[in-house]
């Protein structure tokens, strides 16, 4: 099993590209997460989601979209990148009967 | 908004005890995780407080108290590997697939 995948690792845009992240789990869990992490910072929560077709704004959802046609994808959608969103992204996946999240290895974004 | 409180920064010696408070809003709270961060890497879940108490796992313990809306998290006989940083999350409970992160605490572990 290959658990929480992300891509890509690294990434850098310029200022006004848009750009999707990819977030895909082989777990079978309901509920998945964005997050944003700047440096020396703890994680912020951007969207997530209790299920296909379920997706709901965390605490810093301005600047992106996301959508959920099926369980094991979640991707991320960055509009018109800014360099305030340079950041290094992680996706997290748990069982709603359940409160440990699983991270993906993250993606590095850097917007110039 | 739902905000927790953690130190940033403790430092320790191998072989110690250090232990890692955690302060949250009460309204709405459901539980409290903890996750450990190496630089660099994604955070790992270490534990988690439904119940006031304490839950041990190995070398690592967390305590929960609703009354005084804080938890802890303990970490024992310390090694240089334990030099991470160190995250409580809550759960609030008008969604449970929702949760708010702390800042973090660096701890470094000296020999």
């Amino acid at each position: 099993n290959a658990g929480v995948t992300q891509t890509p690792k690294f990434q850098v845009l310029k200022t006004g590209q848009s750009m999707t992240l990819q977030c895909a789990q082989d777990m079978n869990h309901e509920y998945m997460s964005w997050y944003r992490q700047d440096p020396g910072m703890g994680l912020r929560l951007i969207h997530y989601s209790v299920g296909a077709g379920i997706t709901d704004q965390g605490e810093v959802p301005n600047g992106y979209n996301v959508s959920r046609s099926t369980t094991e994808d979640f991707p991320l959608r960055l509009l018109s990148a800014a360099p305030s969103q340079t950041s290094v992204y992680f996706c997290a996946t748990h069982d709603p009967l359940a409160y440990e999240q699983y991270f993906g290895p993250g993606t590095r974004l850097t917007v110039t | 908004g739902q905000s927790l409180e953690q130190p940033s920064e403790v430092t320790a010696v191998e072989g110690a005890i250090v232990q890692i408070n955690c302060t949250y809003q009460t309204s709405g709270f459901y539980g409290l995780s903890w996750y450990q961060q190496h630089d660099g890497g994604a955070p790992t879940f270490l534990s988690y407080n439904a119940l006031d108490g304490l839950e041990e796992t190995g070398r690592f313990s967390s305590f929960l108290s609703r009354s005084d809306s804080y938890g802890y998290l303990l970490l024992q006989e310390l090694q240089m590997k334990d030099s991470a940083s160190y995250f409580c999350a809550a759960f609030y409970n008008t969604n449970a697939g929702k949760s708010t992160f702390g800042d973090g605490t660096t701890l470094t572990v000296k020999p």
